[in-house]
């Protein structure tokens, strides 16, 4: 996915905490966002970073490290409809996708 | 819903036809992005319009065209099509002044190439 690396699958539980990792290439590097797909509809938006450190937003947070070229989702609590695809997308002067991670939690 | 729309929901056609995909932005966004996602290759950015005029260009084809009205709404025209065309194709808009580049999607379209 054009410089942009992510698990491709990854399982948890229902009320566990995961870590979805994305490391990009930092050339041209504007800002890192979050964004959630369930199969067959259409992506929503999660979250956005554009300076080191931690953005919370619920049972979501996002990290980056803008010099290790770096960024994780940590989904806290998890629930049955978590169970999504999640793609990181770095923004230079357009948004280029990971490929994603397919997250399937388990009751 | 984003309140992006596209149209159609499905198209199914045949190889070497030629179609037009439909995009309206949300009210108030100036910036209309297409995007298509196919099984094997994830969400590939095309072209991006900002208020009638070509911003930004990624992997579309020759054989694909787009274009943004003045009243803002958007057309992705697909010709020759062939078999590897068979994909979602997204539209996004954008709000100005937002976070940059916050995209909202409409549903999509999926064209079946036969």
């Amino acid at each position: 996915g054009q410089n942009i690396d992510q698990p491709t699958e990854m399982t948890a539980t229902e009320g566990a905490i995961v870590q979805i990792n994305c490391t990009y290439q930092t050339s041209g590097f504007n800002g890192l966002f979050w964004y959630q797909q369930h199969a067959g509809e259409a992506p929503t938006f999660l979250s956005y970073n554009v300076l080191d450190g931690l953005e919370e937003k619920g049972r979501f947070s996002s990290f980056l490290s803008r010099s290790k070229g770096y960024s994780y989702l940590l989904l806290k609590e998890l629930q049955m409809k978590d169970s999504a695809s999640y793609l990181c997308a770095r923004f230079t002067d357009k948004l280029i996708f990971g490929t994603g991670t397919r997250l399937q939690v388990f009751p | 819903d984003s309140g992006v729309t596209q149209t159609p929901k499905h198209l199914i056609t045949a190889t070497g036809q030629r179609v037009t995909l439909r995009c309206s932005p949300r009210s108030g966004d100036l910036s209309v992005y297409w995007y298509q996602q196919s099984l094997d290759q994830g969400l590939q950015f095309l072209i991006h319009y900002y208020n009638g005029e070509e911003r930004a260009k990624g992997n579309i084809l020759e054989r694909f065209s787009a274009q943004q009205f003045p009243d803002l709404h958007s057309e992705l025209n697909l010709s020759s099509l062939e078999l590897g065309d068979s994909a979602l194709y997204f539209c996004a808009s954008s709000v100005p002044g937002g976070i940059p580049n916050e995209q909202f999607f409409g549903p999509g379209t999926r064209l079946t190439v036969l």
